[in-house]
């Protein structure tokens, strides 16, 4: 079974540019989350769908960060415009479901450096 | 909303002694689970234990959720097991929203 897939895997850019991240979540998983980890810290949650709708964005940024994920599959997130303290990893997993196993699954997140 | 504290913060062993990670939760969860932070940043499942006891090689979990609390057992640790630990879990009755802890960062040496 393939994991979730990330990409990319690095981006550098400057401060005020905007970025673009994909996800493709475990094929049949009906939850897909995006985390962003700061250096040093645990993982902190963005923003969480079920299929194709938004269940969770209390902790987004909504100024400047927004996502999508369409039919319910892929997802992408987007930073405009960037800021210094976007610097992080931001991460993308996924569940099958809110009942029975709720077992997440990570992918091997992006690293964003913002100059 | 819920709070995940793990303890210790920071633990360095030598290789082949044994270890516990604690991680205490401030509500009902229906869902654990243990991860396993690699020096290259993946987060590897370790175990998804919303209650009770698992065991995986040197690993093992026990999840007492009455008393709001897990632990990972770690025997003859390993230079492999570096790096961090971390215990996430979900509220009870939510859409699995899981939140992390700050983990345990973990340095065995040889």
């Amino acid at each position: 079974e393939a994991g979730v897939a990330q990409s990319p895997r690095y981006k550098i850019i400057e401060k005020r540019q905007s970025v673009a991240f994909w996800c493709n979540p475990i094929s049949g998983h009906a939850t897909l989350y995006w985390y962003q980890q700061i250096l040093g810290q645990g993982p902190k949650l963005l923003i969480q769908f079920q299929n194709n709708g938004v269940v969770d964005d209390s902790q987004l940024p909504k100024d400047r960060f927004s996502a999508e994920r369409l039919k319910g599959v892929d997802s992408t997130l987007k930073i405009q415009p960037a800021k210094l303290e976007d610097s992080a990893v931001y991460l993308c997993a996924s569940s099958p479901r809110i009942t029975g196993s709720r077992e997440a699954f990570f992918g091997q997140g992006t690293r964003l450096t913002v100059v | 909303g819920i709070q995940v504290e793990q303890s210790p913060p920071d633990l360095i062993l030598q290789e082949g002694a044994n270890s516990t990670l604690r991680c205490n939760f401030s509500d009902s969860v229906n869902n654990l689970q243990w991860f396993h932070q690699n020096p290259w940043g993946q987060l590897i499942n370790l175990f998804y234990i919303p209650s009770g006891t698992k065991q995986n090689g040197r690993l093992s979990a026990t999840t007492v959720a009455t008393e709001r609390y897990s632990l990972l057992y770690i025997s003859s640790s390993q230079t492999t097991d570096s790096g961090v630990y971390f215990c996430a879990v979900s509220v009870s009755g939510g859409y699995n929203k899981l939140i992390f802890g700050a983990g345990t960062r973990l340095a065995v040496h040889p």
